[in-house]
């Protein structure tokens, strides 16, 4: 069975840093890209960034960029999301996404962690 | 970056009513696009993609239509278990985008 177990969702003072993970099972990891979504209290789901099956395609979205990092390691079938400089805005549930092989969109999802920026 | 809107925000429907949700990209998508289903306190759950492919184990009374930048999510006969917030979301450009969402909610 195909699951997704995303950790490391925490409460973080504004300007801070946190690290997100998320760790899959039951496919085959590299073959698939990955997505961070999240969706703040009470609002829509925001795209916030992917990465390809090899990690050589990486996109965020604009409110996040030049904050954020994701990466993968194959070799332990994880995905991380590096986040420095935190702002309240910042606040929400995030959630992993696995793509259907090589497209964008996610057929599988993790229950998400939450995440809160306040001081 | 491609904005998505979805009409209408809110949809109060009953059971039994054939329900449609649009979703307007603003500039060329062709096909890339994707509708999810989210229940309170749930992930969202994948349920088409690439506009009128209906994903597997998804009951087929859910279709989708629609190409470039107008898409519609059409619910044939509505469900009890159908009630919930529907998203659609473009993986055509490099920053993939949401619409704001559509909640069904029970009239």
């Amino acid at each position: 069975e195909v699951h997704l177990l995303e950790s490391g969702g925490d409460l973080v003072q504004p300007g801070g840093s946190l690290r997100l993970s998320c760790t899959a099972s039951g496919f085959t990891f590299s073959s698939h890209t990955m997505t961070w979504v999240r969706q703040a209290p009470g609002k829509g789901l925001e795209w916030v960034s992917a990465i390809s099956g090899g990690g050589d395609y990486i996109s965020y979205a604009d409110s996040v960029k030049g904050r954020f990092t994701i990466s993968r390691d194959n070799s332990k079938n994880t995905i991380s999301l590096q986040m420095n400089n935190l702002r309240d805005e910042d606040t929400a549930v995030y959630f992993c996404g696995k793509g259907q092989l090589s497209n964008f969109y996610m057929d599988v999802w993790g229950e998400g962690t939450p995440v809160t920026v306040s001081s | 970056d491609i904005q998505m809107t979805q009409s209408p925000s809110t949809l109060s429907a009953s059971a039994g009513d054939r329900v449609t949700i649009t979703c307007r990209a603003s500039q060329n998508i062709n096909s890339w696009l994707a509708w999810y289903q989210q229940k309170p306190g749930n992930a969202p759950k994948l349920l088409i993609y690439q506009a009128s492919i209906l994903e597997s184990g998804v009951p087929s009374r859910f279709s989708g239509s629609g190409s470039g930048t107008e898409f519609t999510l059409t619910i044939s006969s509505l469900q009890p278990d159908d009630f919930a917030i529907y998203h659609c979301q473009q993986y055509s450009s490099y920053t993939r985008t949401f619409g704001q969402g559509t909640k069904v909610e029970i009239k």
